[in-house]
């Protein structure tokens, strides 16, 4: 099984729609969550940290579930540039530095 | 102000050849990783650097495999020999150990490395 399971996709969305992925993770010792995009063919890009209690970063809402171990996305008002694939990212290690685990990611196409 | 910069951006090369990836981190940053990105495995961490110095290489696939920091602002990844299943794209990235976001990494451009 994956750490860090996602949906892959594609999500096909008209623009303005609203969109929720969902990520899965399977180490209860996790401590941070974020969400990444990654547009084709370039790198990932931080999105946005993930809080226990939820937040939200203008369109985007991001959700944690510690008891579930899940983690959700909701992109509101979808544009053309949130194309892009979205990766679910937790963080394995118990002291110290934690390493990045990413999710194999979502795929998200928003057409006119 | 130059993010991580990988060069070459694209490698083809034939197996049994050696491929040298090479990474300049984002100067301050005192972590740099190495990831691979399939579209089997997703993205990979293969090994990480703190202060120049190894810290994990557990990712590293085998040891045809093999990442060297001599300064702070120069680390390589190296393939010899290189086999077709090592086609991928390599990313370097880089973060700063700084109160506020220890966990931000901040991503190169990529090498996609294909081996025939």
């Amino acid at each position: 099984r994956k750490e860090v399971e996602q949906d892959p996709g594609p999500f096909n969305v008209p623009e303005g729609a609203t969109v929720a992925f969902n990520c899965t993770y399977s180490n209860s010792a996790s401590q941070s969550f974020f969400w990444y995009r990654q547009d084709c063919r370039k790198e990932p890009k931080l999105l946005m940290s993930v809080y226990s209690s939820g937040n939200e970063d203008g369109r985007f809402t991001a959700q944690l579930n510690r008891a579930s171990q899940y983690i959700s996305l909701l992109i509101r008002d979808s544009k053309l540039s949130d194309s892009a694939t979205y990766l679910c990212v937790v963080t394995r290690g118990n002291t110290g530095f934690q390493k990045l685990v990413f999710g194999t990611g979502t795929r998200l196409l928003v057409s006119p | 102000d130059a993010g991580v910069i990988q060069s070459p951006r694209h490698e083809v090369t034939e197996m049994g050849q050696e491929v040298t990836l090479r990474c300049k981190p984002i100067s301050g940053h005192d972590y740099l990783f190495w990831y691979r990105q399939t579209m089997m495995r997703g993205l990979e961490l293969l090994i990480y650097f703190n202060n120049n110095v190894p810290i994990d290489d557990s990712g590293m696939p085998e040891d045809r495999f093999s990442a060297k920091m001599p300064n702070a602002s120069f680390s390589t990844l190296k393939i010899q020999p290189s086999e077709p299943r090592d086609s991928a794209v390599y990313f370097c990235a880089s973060s700063f150990s700084g109160r506020q976001t220890p966990q931000r990494q901040y991503f190169g451009p990529g090498t996609r490395l294909t081996v025939t």
